[in-house]
């Protein structure tokens, strides 16, 4: 089955406590991303790669560090998480100009 | 800065009504558009791509609409159903073909 995974699903933390949200997808996508979403500010792009290697900074990009080293993955690193990181985490993938797939969603609270 | 707007907010209608939901984006060199919908707490539900070069998609009760030039799309809902209660989401990918713009959603709800 055509899917993005992401884990964990759910995850309380402490601020300053390194943390990783991981991200695959089996469709060989070139395209990935990540993005967060907050009531009333919608979905906003953090980072998007558009192959291995190959990343770039979407809208919110500060505090948030991304890697690319093979093609399925597109883990999110939050090097030192702080309260204003508590969001719901969204990965997606997509090949160029197709339709975009979305993982079902990472709810990240720092405390 | 790309800028999109979905109107309205919030619609309320009872089963069977035909319905149209608005999305405007503010720079018309667009790739494409993607409309979504999204159930509370869950991910989200592509619907229907438009390419930039298209005027219109379809897929059973729902169409959807560009007009590139003016910045508009509207997605209609045919013979609408409780089932169809969700948000719906418009986003825009941009002419480089990275970059995705989000409007913040409207949330529909079907009443039986």
């Amino acid at each position: 089955e055509a899917q993005v995974t992401q884990n964990p699903r759910y995850l309380i933390t402490v601020t300053g406590k390194k943390l990783t949200v991981t991200c695959s997808q089996n469709m060989n996508h070139e395209y990935m991303s990540w993005y967060r979403q907050d009531p009333g500010l919608g979905l906003r792009q953090i980072y998007y790669s558009m192959n291995v290697e190959v990343t770039d900074k979407g809208d919110v990009p500060e505090g948030y560090k991304v890697s690319r080293k093979e093609k399925r993955n597109f883990p999110l690193i939050l090097e030192s998480p702080s309260p204003n990181q508590t969001s719901l985490y969204f990965c997606a993938s997509s090949s160029p100009g197709y339709t975009q797939y979305f993982g079902p969603g990472t709810r990240l609270t720092v405390l | 800065k790309q800028e999109v707007t979905q109107i309205p907010a919030a619609l309320s209608v009872p089963e069977g009504e035909n319905l149209v939901l608005n999305c405007s984006f503010t720079d018309s060199a667009i790739y494409n558009l993607q409309w979504f919908r999204q159930d509370p707490g869950k991910g989200l539900t592509s619907l229907l791509l438009i390419q930039s070069s298209q005027r219109e998609q379809t897929s059973g009760r729902l169409n959807a609409s560009l007009d590139k030039s003016s910045g508009r799309s509207t997605l209609y809902i045919a013979a609408s159903q409780p089932g169809d209660s969700a948000t719906y989401l418009c986003a825009v990918r941009g002419a480089s073909g990275s970059r995705l713009t989000f409007g913040e959603g409207t949330q529909l709800t079907v009443n039986p």
